[in-house]
């Protein structure tokens, strides 16, 4: 069946760098697509969301990209801080309020 | 706001025992979805309710599995018998409206079946 999927299981990353989060997905009829942050011992955390009418959305050092082309996803985070570590997920959804959730990727932020 | 609530946040139990899973949504929310949490299988959805109604179970695993919303506030997920393969952590999350609105998720249930 289609399925959200990451790319990399880990990543690891020097503090102050910039992270690449990958993920990709193979329902075409998918609208919209989400990050969440999962630290240990909690429950998924919202980062950002964006529509498959738009291909860029920024946050707060936070910034996804949307290609529908190869339907492929990434969450960018600028200047990696030591609480940026955690398990992160795609997730997509649409009109049917069901969100399909990639299997993680783990980033550890090294001082 | 307490944001959504889930007790209890560990749950150890022998194989066959009867297990109750809690979960207040926040207030105003329409909407409340269990999921289950393994290495394997990652983040699963059982189910999902609207206006405390059950919308859709088809990710509940099997008839052992049950769900209810009695009221717009609470929500009880129920296994029975329990088995070790129900090892997992249990989450809550509810939103508001829109299928393009956040779903806000509480700290989870930690189960073990022994």
């Amino acid at each position: 069946g289609e399925s959200v999927g990451l790319h990399l299981p880990t990543l690891s990353v020097q503090e102050g760098d910039n992270s690449i989060i990958n993920c990709a997905y193979s329902n075409s009829a998918s609208d919209y697509f989400i990050w969440y942050k999962q630290e240990s011992g909690k429950g998924p955390q919202f980062i950002i969301d964006i529509r498959s009418n738009m291909d860029k959305r920024q946050g707060q050092r936070v910034t996804v990209l949307l290609n529908k082309t190869v339907k492929h996803l990434s969450l960018q985070i600028a200047a990696t801080q030591p609480g940026d570590s955690a398990v992160y997920f795609c997730a997509e959804g649409g009109q049917d309020y069901k969100l399909s959730f990639g299997a993680g990727t783990t980033v550890t932020v090294r001082a | 706001d307490a944001g959504v609530i889930q007790s209890p946040r560990h749950e150890v139990t022998e194989m066959g025992q009867e297990v109750t899973l809690r979960c207040k949504p926040i207030s105003g929310h329409d909407y409340l979805f269990w999921y289950r949490q393994t290495m394997m299988r990652g983040l699963e959805l059982l189910i999902y309710f609207n206006n405390n109604v059950p919308i859709d179970d088809s990710g509940m695993p099997e008839d052992r599995f049950s769900a209810k919303m009695p009221n717009a506030s609470f929500s009880t997920l129920k296994i029975q018998p329990s088995e070790p393969r129900d090892s997992a952590v249990y989450f809550c999350a509810s939103r508001w409206g829109s299928a393009y609105n956040e779903q806000f998720f509480g700290p989870g249930t930690r189960l073990t079946v022994l």
